[in-house]
């Protein structure tokens, strides 16, 4: 258990509609990170917070948005869902949020499927 | 071309084994990482490297900055080993992570 905890583990939904995922990083963290595995790309960097403000950015449509919470939690949006925006959408947090020094905790996972 | 190659896509071998798994990049990087994802889709941070040589219990993983290269060996191999490996970079002038496609790895008894 990596201490990241994500909800919902599954979502189906249909095509147009919105979602929201949600993680809640690891005690102590404060830097969250946002990824999308789908089975033809692979993993993908989305989006990173750190300390509530957004820190770097990926390939994240615009029809996808984020935040986080003076809690640390996070939430990431996804609007007029398509078929191809299933996938596996990761969390994971880190202490610091440099990717060069700091080990990154992922969450399970939540597995959205649009029909 | 993908900035991160992983090479071999898929890999079996007998429990025992030693097992070789190699990513190559081409973007000047700060930090290399190699994940572990389980069968039941959950990952895990093995290793961040910025240079020489890192061990942990079995698995070893090693960098050539100057090469761009990078190697992660598993000493006996054991079915539970079975997994998917990715490799990930930071790029010098950013912080974010470029995945490989992963190395699919099937240890059996």
């Amino acid at each position: 258990d990596s201490g990241v905890t994500q909800t919902p583990k599954h979502l189906i939904t249909a095509t147009g509609q919105r979602v929201t995922l949600r993680c809640s990083p690891r005690s102590g963290d404060l830097s969250v990170y946002w990824y999308q595995q789908s089975l033809d790309q692979g993993l993908q960097f989305l989006i990173q917070y750190y300390n509530g403000e957004e820190r770097a950015k990926g390939n994240i449509l615009e029809r996808f948005s984020a935040q986080q919470f003076p809690d640390l939690h996070s939430e990431l949006n996804l609007s007029s869902l398509e078929l191809g925006d299933s996938a596996l959408y990761f969390c994971a947090s880190s202490v610091f949020g440099t990717t060069d020094t700091d080990t990154q905790y992922f969450g399970p996972g939540t597995r959205l499927t649009v029909l | 071309k993908n900035e991160v190659e992983q090479s071999p896509q898929n890999l079996t071998a007998q429990e025992g084994e030693f097992i070789t798994i190699n990513c190559s990049y081409s973007v000047g990087i700060s930090a290399l990482h190699w994940l572990q994802q389980h069968p039941g889709g959950g990952i895990v941070s093995l290793f961040m490297l910025s240079s020489g040589k890192k061990k942990h219990g079995r698995l070893i993983a090693t960098i050539n900055i100057q090469e761009k290269h990078s190697s992660l060996h598993i000493t006996a191999s054991h079915p539970r080993d079975s997994a998917v490996y990715i490799c990930a970079v930071r790029s010098y002038n950013t912080d974010k992570l470029i995945f490989g496609t992963g190395t699919r790895l099937q240890v059996f008894p």
